[in-house]
């Protein structure tokens, strides 16, 4: 139990477009998901936190019109960096928290988009 | 603010070798505390956590940790390494306060030699 997926696992794009990576908890209901980003060797840096059904909490310093996301249903929420540029290239990991009382507690990960942007 | 120290970038075992992985923390109150390893290109499995209760808990893959309150610290441990336990390994601590938010360490990557 407690699985979280991602979509897509990488991609590649031109600087100046678009790029939604979704991120679905598979068994269990998320009201809270969060997203991070990890550059190369370094630890995770919470960007936001997407709650179901209301406007995302951003951490200071992440641009919200640039890292837009969207947490429509319960399983999924979307992060999309908008007109892409090469310093957005990152490692991109979401987490939910499991509602469940014995697992609330907990965080749990997807595995992470690799996003490269040329 | 909460913190969490990793003082090690990496740590070189011999397989079959105790394995430990330090990890100290500071935070408001009592915390609640994770260790999760990540695997290259991949994002964060869950070992273990402490919450309340026994101050050593078990966790995956023959993982356990010892929180100790008095001295801030949740050293992750595994009695007999194995080359397979090689990868990232992250602490993390989270306030009791509703709308805490995690907070990792630097991480330390462990190396399991056979």
């Amino acid at each position: 139990g407690a699985v979280v997926s991602q979509h897509p696992s990488w991609v590649i794009c031109k600087s100046g477009t678009s790029v939604k990576i979704e991120c679905r908890s598979l068994d269990f209901q998320a009201t809270t998901m969060f997203w991070y980003r990890q550059f190369p060797k370094q630890s995770l840096m919470l960007m936001a936190t997407s709650n179901e059904g209301s406007k995302a909490t951003y951490e200071q310093g992440v641009e919200k019109d640039k890292f837009l996301i969207n947490h429509a249903s319960l399983t999924l929420s979307t992060l999309t960096v908008t007109s892409a540029h090469p310093e957005d290239s990152s490692f991109y990991i979401c987490s939910a928290r499991d509602p469940q009382p014995e697992r609330t507690d907990t965080q749990y990960f997807g595995p992470g988009t690799r996003l490269t942007v040329l | 603010a909460q913190s969490v120290a990793q003082p090690e970038d990496q740590v070189n075992v011999a397989e079959g070798n105790p394995l430990t992985v330090k990890c100290t923390y500071s935070v408001s109150g009592n915390p609640y505390l994770f260790w999760y390893v990540q695997y290259p290109n991949r994002g964060l499995q869950f070992l273990l956590k402490y919450i309340t209760g026994d101050n050593l808990v078990k966790g995956s893959y023959g993982f356990e940790a010892e929180f100790n309150k008095s001295q801030t610290s949740f050293h992750l441990k595994k009695p007999s390494a194995l080359v397979s336990d090689s990868a990232l390994y992250f602490c993390a601590v989270r306030g009791r306060a509703a709308g805490n938010k995690l907070t990792f360490g630097g991480g330390t990557r462990v190396l399991v030699k056979p």
